[in-house]
């Protein structure tokens, strides 16, 4: 079983409605997590991190964590062709060392 | 502004040859690290260090080294360059842990 699991998509959703990207992880001591964008040919840039139980939200971005689940999601909110990208989920576990082990991304199409 | 710049963004080398790939953030973080990028194997760790002379290593260290001599440069280096290494290479540095600012990759291929 992979660290980190994310459906790899391609997850299509029509402009204006909600995107749903779920993460699950499979070590418990995980501690923080966190969402990265990834545009075709760019690098990650962070958008998102949670630390506790519950939601996050940040602008049309919201993070939901439930540890007892061992799941992350994130919802992205009246989606925009813009927000077509690979989205990365990541979790660190402080007891080892504060490595950061990345999921293999869900691909999103934001269709006008 | 935030900058990791990483100094090729496209090499070609023969299969034997060392190869270095270097890394400069301009923002004084104490951790850095480097990653590469495989379609269907997503990002994976090769190698990091949290300060200088320091280093750590990844999930996927084997044929490969790093250097850190001073806190702002962090240097992968293939020591004998294998038709499997040909991948993406994407350095990072962070101030507080899992906040990663990436630099633009270095597409490397071995031929």
């Amino acid at each position: 079983q992979k660290e980190v699991e994310q459906n790899s998509g391609p997850l299509s959703v029509p402009e204006g409605a909600i995107a749903s990207l779920n993460c699950t992880y499979s070590d418990r001591g995980s501690q923080s997590f966190f969402w990265y964008r990834q545009y075709s040919g760019k690098s990650p840039e962070l958008i998102m991190f949670i630390y506790s139980n519950g939601d996050k939200e940040d602008g049309r971005f919201t993070a939901q964590l439930n540890k007892a689940s061992q799941y992350v999601s994130l919802l992205i909110r009246d989606s925009q062709p813009s927000d077509s990208a690979t989205y990365l989920c990541a979790v660190n576990i402080w007891a080892a060392g504060n490595k950061l082990t990345f999921g293999g991304g869900t691909r999103v199409l934001v269709k006008p | 502004d935030v900058k990791v710049t990483q100094s090729s963004r496209y090499l070609v080398k023969r299969t034997g040859e060392k190869v270095f790939l270097e890394c400069v953030q301009d923002m004084d973080h104490e951790n850095m690290f480097w990653y590469r990028q495989d379609p269907g194997l997503g990002l994976r760790l090769i190698y990091f260090s949290y300060d200088v002379k320091m280093k750590e290593k990844g999930d996927i260290p084997e044929g490969y080294s790093v250097s850190r001599e001073k806190k702002e440069r962090f240097s992968l280096i293939l020591e004998s360059a294998s038709t499997n290494q040909t991948s993406m290479y994407l350095c990072a540095s962070s101030l507080k842990p899992g906040e990663l600012f990436f630099g633009e990759g270095s597409r490397l291929t071995v031929l």
